[in-house]
This record gives C-alpha cells, sequence and structure tokens, in this order.
C-alpha cells in the first residue's frame, strides 16, 4: 500500500528566501507525482505534474524534481512571496488510478 | 480557463438525511472522481467512475455512498444516510484522460463541506 509523507509539516521563512519542500512515497511503481497548492478552506490547485519518465518540471519560480529510485520528490520555491503561504500537497498516482496524497507541508512566508 | 465546479459549497444536514453533492467536470474530461477530506487530515480517495461506471472504489465508498452522472454534464455523489463522521470537505476531481486515467493532471474543484449535526 502507498504511503506519502512530506516533510517539514510547517515551514516559516522570511520573504525572499529560496526554500526545498520534501515528498517521500514507499512504492516507487508510479505513474506520475503532483504538487498541489492548497489555501486554508479551498480547493486544490494543481502546480506541477511530473510524469515517472521525467527528472524534473518547472514552472515559473516553481521546480519539482522527482527521483523514483529513492522514492522521493522536491518542489523548490525560488524567492518566496507572502502570496506563496498555503499548504503544498504531493500526490502518487500508482497502479490504480488513484492519488495517495501525502499530509501536506504548510508553509508561511513573512515579511 | 476551464474549471471544475460543485454546489453546494456548503452543506449541513442532520444525521440520518440524505445528502447529495453536486459537481461539473471540464467538459472533455473522461475520468472523474470524488475524494473527501476530514478537518486536519490527508485528502482521501473515494470512487473514481469512467464510461458511466464505478472504475475504482476505497473502503470508505460503502452501500451508503453513490455516485451517478444523470446528463451529460453533471456528475452527483450521494449519501444515503449521514453520520456524524461522514462531515468533511468533498472534492470532485476530473482529468481528460485521452491515454487513460495515469497519464495526465487531475483537476479538483473548490469543494463542497458536509457538516452533520
Amino acid at each position: 500500500k502507498q504511503e506519502v509523507t512530506q516533510i517539514p509539516a510547517a515551514l516559516s521563512v522570511p520573504e525572499g528566501e529560496n526554500l526545498v519542500l520534501n515528498c517521500s512515497f514507499t512504492d516507487s511503481a508510479i505513474y506520475n507525482l503532483q504538487w498541489f497548492r492548497q489555501d486554508p478552506g479551498k480547493g486544490l490547485t494543481s502546480l506541477l505534474l511530473i510524469q515517472s519518465s521525467q527528472r524534473e518540471q518547472t514552472s515559473g519560480r516553481l521546480n519539482a524534481s522527482l527521483d523514483k529510485s529513492s522514492g522521493r520528490s522536491t518542489l523548490y520555491i525560488a524567492a518566496s512571496q507572502p502570496g506563496d503561504s498555503a499548504t503544498y500537497l504531493c500526490a502518487a498516482t500508482g497502479t490504480a488510478s488513484k492519488l495517495t496524497f501525502g499530509t501536506g507541508t504548510r508553509l508561511q512566508v513573512t515579511l | 480557463e476551464p474549471e471544475v465546479t460543485q454546489t453546494p459549497s456548503h452543506q449541513v444536514t442532520q444525521m440520518g438525511q440524505e445528502v447529495i453533492l453536486r459537481c461539473v467536470p471540464i467538459s472533455n474530461h473522461l475520468y472523474f472522481y470524488w475524494y473527501r477530506q476530514i478537518l486536519g487530515q490527508k485528502v482521501e480517495f473515494l470512487v473514481s467512475f469512467y464510461n458511466n461506471e464505478i472504475s475504482e472504489k476505497s473502503e470508505i465508498f460503502d452501500d451508503q455512498f453513490s455516485v451517478e452522472r444523470p446528463d451529460g454534464s453533471n456528475f452527483t455523489l450521494k449519501i444515503r444516510s449521514t453520520k456524524l463522521e461522514d462531515s468533511a470537505m468533498y472534492f470532485c476531481a476530473s482529468i481528460k484522460g485521452l491515454a487513460g486515467p495515469r497519464g495526465g493532471e487531475l483537476f479538483f474543484g473548490e469543494g463542497s463541506r458536509l457538516t452533520v449535526l
């Protein structure tokens, strides 16, 4: 059974810092890994999708990497802004089509 | 930009009542999903739906739950007799899925918050 873990659970950084969020998964037989952003009481906004054959994806200030063999993915946020404050979730798609979600990292970017 | 829309945004119901949550997936998408998130917990898979039938369901999705695509646009989740533990945010999602359900990006709605009293 796939288990997805995210560390840290919470992170507070000053504006302008670069930061890395970590995601690990126990079953390396994944089809893809997706990173989402969730604002309090809101839905999930897709940020990046990495296919199992890819090593990384970039969108603006965001860069996500995937290392299937070690069961890890990272989300790198460059030059963080207060508007980046949210919970970031990773989710892996396995042999079934469902996503298995991590517990999330709650990010606070301070002025 | 096309989006998944859900109604209602919040519903309060009494234990034992039936609830129907509605979703309009993105129009050219083929695979549809319901997930839920109990406050403070992980987002959990409930059910996937393709070609007018359930393709997969979790152990949470028991006989009290059902899904339907009554027309070409709506996708509904029905809870027959709600329990206190059904209180959660319910998310609908869809994927284009031209190459199957695992190849692409999953798009989520804003969620329907269900409170069972």
